[in-house]
């Protein structure tokens, strides 16, 4: 079976550009989870899908965020404009299940460079 | 106050040895609790939940005290390819945010 999937696996870009990550999640997993890891810190949650309904995007750092999941299957992740301090490996998870204890499978992450 | 906090290590650990380490977290209301491996440059992948009675999987033991809100693991007979950095992780019942600590970076010695 094929895991998490995330594209592009490393970015590079300038800053006021705009970058855009996608995942595909395990097929069958109604929940979707995108998580940042920023040089230094801890990975931190930035939001949580149901199917194509946010269902918590309280990790959201701003409104220069967006996230989407039409059709309820892959997910992409736009950062519009990027700054500086976006720089860091956006990791991409899914669960079948929405309970706490369900383990959630991360994909292998997209490595981004604000310059 | 960070929602979960690790000593980041290194933990230098020669071959065979046990290596032993916990976590704390802030929130009372955490309910589920995982350790997660993660390799340089990869994606976390879960090692193992944590059950309120404590639980083992081979080598590895984890516990869980609520009362103190830590949680911790151990390995036993290392082997070279435990080298990774372990994540606490917890979960507040009700929500699937995963709040995670910085990791405890383990270094098996031959």
């Amino acid at each position: 079976e094929a895991g998490v999937t995330q594209f592009p696996s490393h970015s590079v870009i300038e800053k006021g550009q705009t970058v855009t990550l996608r995942c595909d999640p395990i097929s069958g997993h109604d929940n979707l989870y995108w998580y940042r890891r920023v040089m230094g810190k801890e990975i931190k949650f930035l939001l949580h899908f149901v199917k194509e309904s946010k269902q918590d995007e309280s990790g959201m750092p701003n409104n220069r965020f967006l996230a989407e999941r039409t059709g309820g299957t892959y997910s992409t992740l736009k950062v519009q404009p990027a700054e500086l301090e976006d720089s860091g490996v956006y990791f991409c998870a899914s669960s079948l299940r929405t309970e706490s204890t369900d383990t959630q499978y991360f994909g292998p992450g997209t490595r981004l460079t604000v310059l | 106050r960070k929602e979960v906090e690790q000593d980041p290590g290194p933990f230098n650990v020669p071959e065979g040895a046990t290596v032993a380490f916990n976590c704390t977290y802030s929130n009372s209301a955490s309910q589920s609790f995982f350790w997660y491996r993660q390799d340089c440059r990869k994606e976390p992948k879960l090692l193992m939940s944590v059950y309120s009675s404590g639980n083992e999987d081979g080598r590895f033991t984890a516990q869980l005290n609520r009362a103190s809100q830590y949680i911790s693991l151990l390995i036993r007979d290392s082997k070279l390819s435990d080298s990774a950095t372990y994540l606490c992780v917890v979960s507040v019942y009700g929500n699937n945010r995963l709040a995670f600590g910085k990791g405890n970076q383990v270094v098996v010695i031959p």
